[in-house]
């Protein structure tokens, strides 16, 4: 089924240091997952995707981790910048067909 | 290249009056999705559309709300005597053919008085 809104889970770690983030995911016939950023005010951006045949993937300071033993999903970023300060979805899809959104994690960044 | 395009960024309705939400997909891209997102929630699925059709509406209110992606001219949903529930941040992607991945515009924050 899909996730239920509650209040949103928050990250705080210092600049420089890695930031993971973690997903549980629903549906077990999902072949595509989604790390997305959204800022204040803004839409979702598109940060990194993993297919269910794969582990891991890298991309610029972005990893993705994706255990379907457990049907778990993490984010990771390497030296986290105060840009990166925003709430992170993660989302899965089976087919061309909807997303189904994880609850959300604010990552905080400070100095 | 221009990316998902939304507007009007903000809209205040009276309840009662109807809402126009407009969607103009990446170039290049015929798949057109919807969703709602109440604050401090993620976004829910409200119906997908590709040119002239509805693929799956299952995430839509069974009343006051259609959408449509006519063959010219952007995707429009539209929500007919909104009430304060309607209130809420909706969101447009796009996805081109056969592609998963779905790109998001800036959203149209609906606000019913």
């Amino acid at each position: 089924g899909e996730s239920v809104g509650l209040h949103l889970p928050t990250l705080s770690v210092q600049e420089g240091d890695n930031s993971i983030i973690n997903c549980a995911y629903s549906n077990s016939a999902s072949d595509y997952f989604i790390w997305y950023k959204q800022e204040s005010g803004k839409g979702p951006q598109f940060i990194i995707d993993i297919r269910s045949n794969m582990d891991k993937r890298q991309g610029q300071r972005v990893t993705v981790l994706l255990n379907k033993t457990v049907k778990h999903l993490s984010l990771q970023i390497a030296a986290t910048q105060p840009g990166d300060s925003a709430v992170y979805f993660c989302a899965e899809n089976k087919g061309t067909d909807k997303l189904i959104f994880g609850t959300g994690t604010r990552l905080q960044v400070f100095p | 290249n221009a990316g998902v395009m939304q507007n009007p960024r903000h809209l205040v309705r009276r309840r009662g009056q109807e809402a126009r939400l407009r969607c103009s997909p990446m170039k290049g891209h015929s798949h057109v999705y919807w969703y709602r997102q109440l604050p401090e929630e993620g976004l829910k699925f409200m119906v997908y559309l590709q040119k002239e059709n509805i693929i799956d509406e299952s995430g839509m209110p069974k009343e006051r709300f259609s959408a449509e992606f006519p063959k010219e001219g952007p995707s429009i949903l539209r929500i007919q005597q909104v009430v304060r529930g309607d209130s809420a941040a909706y969101f447009c992607a796009s996805s081109p053919p056969g592609g998963q991945t779905q790109y998001f515009g800036p959203g149209t924050r609906l606000l019913v008085l």
